[in-house]
């Protein structure tokens, strides 16, 4: 079965670059049958979608963290990755991977990054 | 953009009382939402898609309806372990936008 695990360091320093992974395992991000989102959750907050990216390489942003947001796919490791830039305090949250066909029936254990210098 | 809001923000029921959750969006979605449960401390999981089909095992005392603007997760019989925040979302088109979430527990 189709497994999500997220990677990347859990403190960043205000104004640099956010850099996660999300490692796909149990079946293939190029099946073509799913869009790999990332969300986040501030502490005590609720589910924020942040964007998508098909296997093809097409992405959909937030239109909140639009300009400072990146997903990219890598095929060949079966991995998808985010960049959040200029990050500030605010951008501290658990951040989460998943799958979805509509619904999102798979998701990642989440990783949890702290935005301090 | 498409804007969902939830109703009520919390709630508190006794075991075995049926519990009603409301997720209302700014603009019709046909039946292009999902509903999921959160557990303190744990990952967000599906309970319902398309409005109404519930995920693979799911227990059946849950169970989603609605159309348009209007949607409602039913909990049937509520047991201890519905404890938790539940959230809908969108998905007829980007952004895949949740609403606020109904923290649930028990009176």
């Amino acid at each position: 079965q189709v497994q999500l695990q997220e990677s990347g360091p859990g403190l960043v320093k205000p104004s640099q670059t956010l850099s996660l992974t999300c490692t796909v395992s149990g079946g293939s991000i190029s099946s073509g049958d799913y869009y790999w989102s990332w969300i986040r959750q501030p502490p005590g907050k609720g589910l924020e979608w942040i964007g998508y990216i098909y296997y093809s390489g097409s992405t959909y942003y937030n239109p909140s963290l639009k300009s400072r947001v990146t997903i990219s796919v890598d095929t060949s490791k079966n991995q998808f990755s985010l960049k959040l830039s200029s990050v500030t305090a605010a951008d501290t949250a658990v951040y989460y991977c998943a799958r979805s066909i509509g619904g999102m029936d798979v998701w990642g254990q989440g990783t949890t990054v702290t935005v301090s210098s | 953009d498409i804007q969902m809001t939830q109703s009520p923000s919390s709630l508190s029921a006794s075991v075995g009382d049926r519990v009603t959750i409301t997720c209302r969006a700014s603009q019709g979605i046909s039946n292009y939402l999902a509903w999921y449960q959160q557990k303190p401390g744990k990952v967000p999981k599906l309970l319902i898609y398309a409005a109404s089909t519930l995920q693979s095992g799911v227990p059946s005392r849950f169970s989603g309806s609605g159309s348009g603007t209007d949607f409602t997760l039913t909990i049937s019989s509520l047991q201890p372990e519905d404890v938790a925040t539940y959230y809908c979302q969108k998905y007829n088109s980007a952004p895949f936008t949740f609403g606020p979430g109904t923290k649930v527990d028990i009176k």
